[in-house]
Order: C-alpha cells, then structure tokens, then sequence
C-alpha cells in the first residue's frame, strides 16, 4: 500500500540548532510532494511544495526542502531554528496523476524549540 | 485569503446523538474534504467532494455521510455519534489540478463524545 513515513515523532531542539525532518514515501511514478505546518491553536497551512524543476524547494519562513527521487525522500531543512518554530508538520505526497482524494499525509512530527 | 470556515471550534456530545459539522469556504474551490486528526496517525481522509452534490469515500467513511448541496459548504454527519468519534476534524478546499494542489485548511472542529 502507498504510504508516507515520518520518522521522527518528536523532535526537541535549542534556539539556533539546525533542523531536518525526514519524509520518506512508498509511491511509485511521478509526485507531488508538501510540507504543511500547524502551529499551535492554528490552522493547517502550507510550508512549501514540490511539483517539477528544480528538486530543492524554498519555502515560507526560511525553510527547504529536498525531493531525492532515488531515496523517495523530501527532507525538510531549517539552518537555524527559532523558538517560533514550535508546531507539528506534516509531510503529504499524491502521484501526479490521480485525483486530489488522493493526498497521503503523514503521521506528523511535533518539533519543540527550547528558548 | 483563502478562508475555510468550521461551524464550531469545540462541541461535546452524547452518545447516540447525530451531528452535524460544517464548513464553508469562500475562494470558489470545486474540491472540498473532510479528515480527522489524531495523535500519531496524522490526517485521515472521510469523505470527499469534487462537486456539488459529488461525493467519494475516503479512507475511513464508516460512521459518517457527507452532504454538498452548494459549492461553498460541506458538512459531515454523525448519524449516530460514538465514542470513538472523539477527534480533531479538519475540513479543506482545494481548487482543481492534476495530483492535488494545495489544500487550504479550516480551524478545526474538536469534537467530544461522552
């Protein structure tokens, strides 16, 4: 069955660290690929996105993230983190062509950010 | 904006009990779902709209009916609430694209079922 895993659960960081949470997804054929954040008491919403082109993806609020076709990996990436950082993420992957139903999210990971 | 609207933040309910969630967006998006979240198994997809009066099966739809009578709302029913339906449900838009487009999420609606 089609999956997506996220492997880290919890992640817990100081100011300033660098961050990568890893997404890795069992889809065969071409993907769409996202990162959605819910940051606390708010709504889900979109980080960054992946469809075609150039396999490193900018985002909003300094983060990346890198579509590795033969890993079946889409790394998130923050150089340097800040205590506002503090959310769960979520990474979601469709195969090109199937319909939007078809979105798969992860289970989540919920990074916490120490001051 | 994009402004995907939950009719409740927070509801407790009894067992037994239908309910009704509702959404409505304003952006004119032919996509519109319903999932629940909860702790460490992410978003699961219930129930699906491509169009009005259009409706597909999720991963999970047993124990929910959905209705779209306009292409603004979609609401999720409980027709008969369990506790096991204790959760977190987001609802989102979408407008069309092949493999999915972004999806734009609702506040959500934390749903108690005594």
């Amino acid at each position: 069955a089609q999956s997506v895993s996220q492997h880290n659960h919890h992640v817990i960081l100081s100011e300033a660290a660098s961050l990568e949470l890893g997404c890795n997804y069992s889809y065969g054929g071409t993907v769409n690929l996202f990162w959605y954040v819910q940051y606390p008491g708010q709504h889900l919403q979109l980080l960054l996105k992946y469809f075609s082109g150039d396999p490193l993806v900018k985002g909003i609020k300094g983060f990346e993230a890198e579509f590795i076709k033969s890993k079946f990996s889409f790394n998130l990436r923050k150089p340097s983190v800040q205590w506002s950082d503090t959310a769960e993420y979520f990474c979601a992957v469709t195969t090109r062509y199937s319909s939007a139903s078809k979105i798969i999210f992860g289970s989540g990971t919920r990074l916490s950010i120490r001051p | 904006d994009v402004k995907v609207t939950q009719s409740s933040r927070y509801l407790v309910k009894r067992t037994g009990e239908k309910v009704f969630l509702e959404c409505v967006q304003d952006m004119d998006h032919e996509n519109m779902f319903w999932y629940r979240q909860d702790p460490g198994l992410g978003l699961r997809l219930i129930y699906f709209s491509y169009d009005v009066k259009m409706k597909e099966k999720g991963d999970i739809p047993e124990g929910y009916s959905v209705s779209r009578e306009k292409k603004e709302r979609f609401s999720l029913i409980l027709e008969s609430a369990s506790t096991n339906q204790t959760s977190m449900y987001l609802c989102a838009s979408s407008p069309p694209g092949q493999g999915g487009n972004e999806q734009f999420f609702g506040p959500g609606t934390r749903l108690t079922v005594l």
